[in-house]
């Protein structure tokens, strides 16, 4: 079945730092990849999305790329801000509704 | 901008007890989606919902949990007769149709059995 695996955290950086969270998947046919965000006491928000291999997802900074040859769909950010602080949801979609998710990734970002 | 809410924020049960978590989807949202995720694990589906109707639901969707969009606004989330391992935050989603649609997520309910 499908799975989603996405590296563990916390990821603790300063501010201004370069951000990765590894993200990589397996699914049947082709899926949509999504990065979601959660903030304190909110509900999961979609941060970003790419639908086909070679697109590029991005929004506030945050950048991904579907990688179909590495199965893979790496959030970065060239540099973070304390307001980044939050958790970080890989998923994937591959032909129904449904989402498939990581664990999430926790980002804490100092001053 | 519209949200998706759920209530309460966090519940605590006995075991053997029933609980009914609350979720109020965006208004014009047609698709609604229960998840969970237990601690230190992942999110995982549990059951969509169009047209008053289940149209997917998972393994873990057993005989002791139910769905029900009792009056055109709230979509609840019945667990009949609750177990220490339903512990877990349950989140409710809305969309406006099917597949390429975005899932809008609420908050989140903690649920505690004790």
């Amino acid at each position: 079945g499908d799975s989603v695996t996405q590296m563990e955290g916390p990821v603790t950086l300063s501010e201004e730092a370069f951000l990765t969270i590894n993200c990589t998947y397996t699914a049947t046919g082709y899926p949509s990849l999504f990065w979601y965000v959660q903030y304190p006491g909110e509900g999961l928000q979609l941060l970003l999305k790419a639908t086909k291999a070679d697109d590029k997802g991005s929004n506030k900074g945050f950048e991904a790329t579907y990688r179909k040859e590495t199965t893979s769909f790496h959030l970065e950010k060239g540099s973070v801000q304390v307001s980044d602080s939050a958790v970080y949801f890989c998923a994937l979609r591959s032909g129904y509704s449904t989402l498939t998710f990581g664990k999430g990734t926790m980002l804490l970002v100092s001053p | 901008e519209p949200e998706v809410t759920q209530t309460p924020s966090h519940q605590v049960t006995q075991m053997g007890q029933e609980v009914i978590l609350r979720c109020v989807p965006i208004s014009n949202h047609l698709y609604f989606y229960w998840y969970r995720q237990i601690l230190g694990q992942k999110v995982e589906f549990l059951v969509s919902f169009y047209n008053n109707e289940i149209s997917e639901k998972s393994e873990i969707f057993d005989d002791q949990f139910s769905v029900e969009r009792p009056d055109g606004s709230n979509f609840t989330l019945k667990i009949r007769s609750t177990k220490l391992e339903d512990s877990a935050m349950y989140f409710c989603a809305s969309s406006q149709g099917d597949r390429s649609y975005e899932q809008y997520f609420g908050p989140g309910t903690r649920l505690t059995v004790t």
